[in-house]
């Protein structure tokens, strides 16, 4: 069992729908959360990043934690074509240490 | 600031051959990486480096060799190349300290084909 999962997708979704990616995870230890957005043939670029539980929010975008679930996730709300992109989740036991990566879920928003 | 830079773009090697993936960044950052990309693998790290001179093996070392001789620069070797190897590789760069230190910095990827 992989230490995180995350659904390979794809999801395709119309326009201005709210979108709701998650990643699970078997590790308790996991206090940093960050997802992280890879347009096609592009590297990654943090999106968002959360310390142990609770959200975060951050204009159309909000990051939720819950630790006893073992379970995050990305809100995308009134999602637009420009956001069809691939999400990566990632999490760390410490601030500073490597990262564990979800595979990415491939995020299709239709005109 | 060009960021993160790595060369080449686009790479065809044959079985037994060897190469260098280079990567650049102009930020000052400490801490340098090396990712594998495969479909539905996520990224896995292959090396990291904390600082000039100092290098450690990630989660899939073998194959490949790093140094880090000046902060900027960090290529990776590939000694013998293997079909296994096909991938696209990302290096990363961060600061060890300060406000943007989770934040890792992706440059725009390396695509190589083993045959």
């Amino acid at each position: 069992q992989k230490e995180v999962e995350q659904d390979p997708g794809p999801l395709s979704v119309p326009e201005g729908a709210i979108v709701s990616l998650n990643c699970t995870y078997s590790n308790s230890a996991f206090q940093y959360f960050m997802w992280y957005r890879q347009y096609s043939r592009k590297g990654p670029e943090l999106l968002m990043y959360t310390y142990s539980s609770g959200n975060k929010e951050d204009g159309r975008f909000t990051a939720q934690v819950d630790k006893s679930s073992k379970y995050i996730s990305l809100f995308i709300r009134d999602s637009q074509p420009s956001d069809s992109a691939t999400y990566l989740c990632a999490m760390s036991a410490r601030s500073n240490y490597q990262l564990i990566w979800g595979a990415g879920t491939k995020l299709i928003i239709k005109p | 600031n060009a960021g993160v830079t790595q060369t080449p773009k686009f790479q065809v090697l044959k079985t037994g051959q060897s190469m260098t993936l280079q990567c650049a960044q102009d930020m000052n950052h400490e801490y340098m990486s090396w990712y594998r990309q495969d479909p539905g693998m996520g990224l896995r790290l292959i090396h990291y480096s904390v600082g000039a001179g100092i290098t450690d093996q990630g989660e899939v070392p073998n194959g490949y060799n790093v140094s880090r001789s000046t902060t900027e620069d960090f290529p990776l070797r590939l000694l013998s190349a293997a079909p296994s190897q096909t991938s696209v590789y990302f290096c990363a760069s961060r600061p060890l300290a300060g406000e943007w230190k989770e934040t890792q910095y992706f440059g725009p990827g390396t695509r190589l084909l083993v045959l």
